[in-house]
């Protein structure tokens, strides 16, 4: 069983247009986030969503929204794509109030063309 | 404010040879210090994490030891396989403030036959 999954894996789309990345946790997490990857492999969290609340929105243009309609999932919409928003978006999961790990997601590569 | 600073790479060994991959970190609090990997066209992977001053994590071989003295998590393996070719992350937590894992840029590492 995936314990953290999103889709699609990869996503390859044209500039300008709106996308969805979805991602579940079977865990029973309470917390979830969004990171982004780039090009040299340097993570950066985008959003952070415990309970269906958003905890952390780290200076993400607001084309990027987060929506959370239960605890087991957190989806990602990006409107009017760009260039630059090409990257690999990791979501992730983690047991809240407790210094412990997370768990990633495989990944959704975009490409906007 | 909290950030983790790694060793920069890439790193490239020949198979059998010792590795150290340097980690520090910055924190107000007592964060929980993680090593996490990611190998080719994959997601994240917990390699190993420590959640106490001079706690020793270690999994497949690799060690790393919760230096709080020195602000420091530095992961080390005896004897490196090719199969350790992989993008390694130093990470923390502070679960308990704002729910956030920081991580470094990561460290690439190439282990040659």
């Amino acid at each position: 069983d995936t314990a953290v999954s999103q889709t699609p894996k990869y996503l390859v789309t044209q500039m300008g247009n709106d996308k969805s990345i979805k991602c579940e946790q079977n865990l029973g997490h309470d917390t979830m986030y969004w990171y982004k990857q780039d090009s040299k492999k340097f993570l950066k969290i985008m959003f952070s969503y415990n309970n269906k609340e958003l905890i952390i929105n780290e200076t993400v243009p607001n084309r990027f929204s987060p929506k959370s309609p239960d605890k087991a999932h957190l989806n990602l919409h990006i409107n009017s794509l760009e260039l630059g928003d090409s990257a690999v978006y990791f979501c992730a999961s983690s047991p809240r109030g407790m210094n412990t790990e997370a768990f990633f997601g495989q990944g959704t590569r975009l490409t906007v063309v | 404010g909290d950030s983790v600073t790694q060793m920069e790479g890439p790193v490239t060994l020949s198979e059998e040879a010792f590795l150290t991959i340097n980690c520090t970190y910055t924190a107000t609090g007592y964060p929980s210090l993680f090593w996490y990997v990611q190998y080719p066209g994959e997601g994240l992977q917990l390699l190993l994490k420590a959640t106490k001053a001079d706690d020793k994590g270690s999994n497949k071989g690799f060690e790393a030891t919760y230096r709080k003295e020195t602000t420091s998590f530095h992961l080390e393996k005896g004897s490196v396989q090719v199969s350790d070719s992989a993008v390694y992350f130093c990470a923390l937590s502070l679960m308990n403030r704002d729910d956030k894992i920081i991580f470094g840029k990561g460290t690439r590492l190439h282990i040659l036959p």
